[in-house]
C-alpha cells in the first residue's frame, strides 16, 4: 500500500522568506499523481499545486513550486516570498491513476506559521 | 458560486442518533468523494461514488452509508452515532474515474462538516 511521510509537524518562516516544506512517499507504481493542499484555520482544503510523476518537469504556480524526485520519491513544496495569508496546515497527498486505488492517500500534515 | 457545497457546517448531536450530512457539487464531475479528518487532523477516504455506483468502500463501519440520488449529490447517512465518529467529514469531487484515462485527476474539496458527538 501506499504512503505518505511529512517529517516536520510544524515549520516557521519570516514574512518574505522562502520556506520548503518536506514529502516522501512509498510506492510499487511508476504513473500517479501528487498534491499539495492547504489548510487554512477556515477548515476549507485549497489545492495548491499538483504533478503528474510523467513529467519531468517540477510543477509550479505563482510563489508555489515543487521539487520532485521520482527516484527518491520525494515532492518538496518551496513557498517563495511568504505572506501572512500562507498559514495554515498543509498536506502532500499521492493518488493513483489505477482502479480502486484512485482515491487520495494523505501525510499528516505539516502546520506552517508566518511570522511578521 | 460555490463549486462543492456541504450542510452543515456544523452538527452537534447525541450517542444513538441518526444523522445525516448533505454534499452537492455544481462542477459536472462524475465522481464525488466522502474523507474524515481526525481530531489530529488526519484524512482518510471513507467512500467515493461513480455515477451512483460506489467503487471504493474503504473498512468503515456500516453505520455510515453515502447515498447518491444523482451525480451531482452524494450525501452521507450516519446511524446509532459514538463518541468517536467525532471529526470533520470533508466531501470532494473529480471529473474523472480513479482509474480512468490519466487526465489529471483533481479533487476539489467542499467547506467540511464538524461533528460533535456528546
Amino acid at each position: 500500500a501506499q504512503t505518505v511521510t511529512q517529517s516536520q509537524p510544524e515549520m516557521s518562516v519570516q514574512e518574505a522568506e522562502t520556506v520548503t516544506l518536506s514529502c516522501t512517499y512509498d510506492t510499487s507504481e511508476s504513473d500517479y499523481y501528487l498534491f499539495w493542499y492547504k489548510q487554512p484555520p477556515s477548515r476549507q482544503m485549497i489545492l495548491v499545486i499538483r504533478q503528474e510523476a510523467y513529467k519531468q518537469q517540477n510543477a509550479t504556480e505563482n510563489r508555489f513550486s515543487v521539487n520532485f524526485q521520482k527516484a527518491a520519491k520525494s515532492f518538496s513544496l518551496k513557498i517563495s516570498d511568504s505572506q501572512l495569508g500562507d498559514a495554515a496546515m498543509y498536506f502532500c497527498a499521492y493518488r493513483s491513476p489505477r482502479g480502486s486505488q484512485g482515491n487520495l492517500i494523505f501525510g499528516k500534515g505539516t502546520k506552517l506559521s508566518v511570522k511578521p | 458560486d460555490t463549486a462543492v457545497s456541504q450542510t452543515p457546517k456544523y452538527l452537534v448531536t447525541q450517542m444513538g442518533n441518526d444523522k445525516s450530512i448533505k454534499c452537492e457539487q455544481n462542477l459536472g464531475h462524475d465522481t464525488m468523494y466522502w474523507y474524515k479528518q481526525d481530531s489530529k487532523k488526519f484524512l482518510k477516504i471513507m467512500f467515493s461514488y461513480n455515477n451512483k455506483e460506489l467503487i471504493i468502500n474503504e473498512t468503515v463501519p456500516n453505520r455510515f452509508s453515502p447515498k447518491s440520488p444523482d451525480k451531482a449529490h452524494l450525501n452521507l447517512h450516519i446511524n446509532s452515532l459514538e463518541l468517536g465518529d467525532s471529526a470533520v467529514y470533508f466531501c470532494a469531487s473529480s471529473h474523472a474515474l480513479p482509474g480512468g484515462s490519466g487526465r489529471t485527476d483533481t479533487q476539489y474539496f467542499g467547506p467540511g462538516t464538524r461533528l460533535t458527538v456528546l
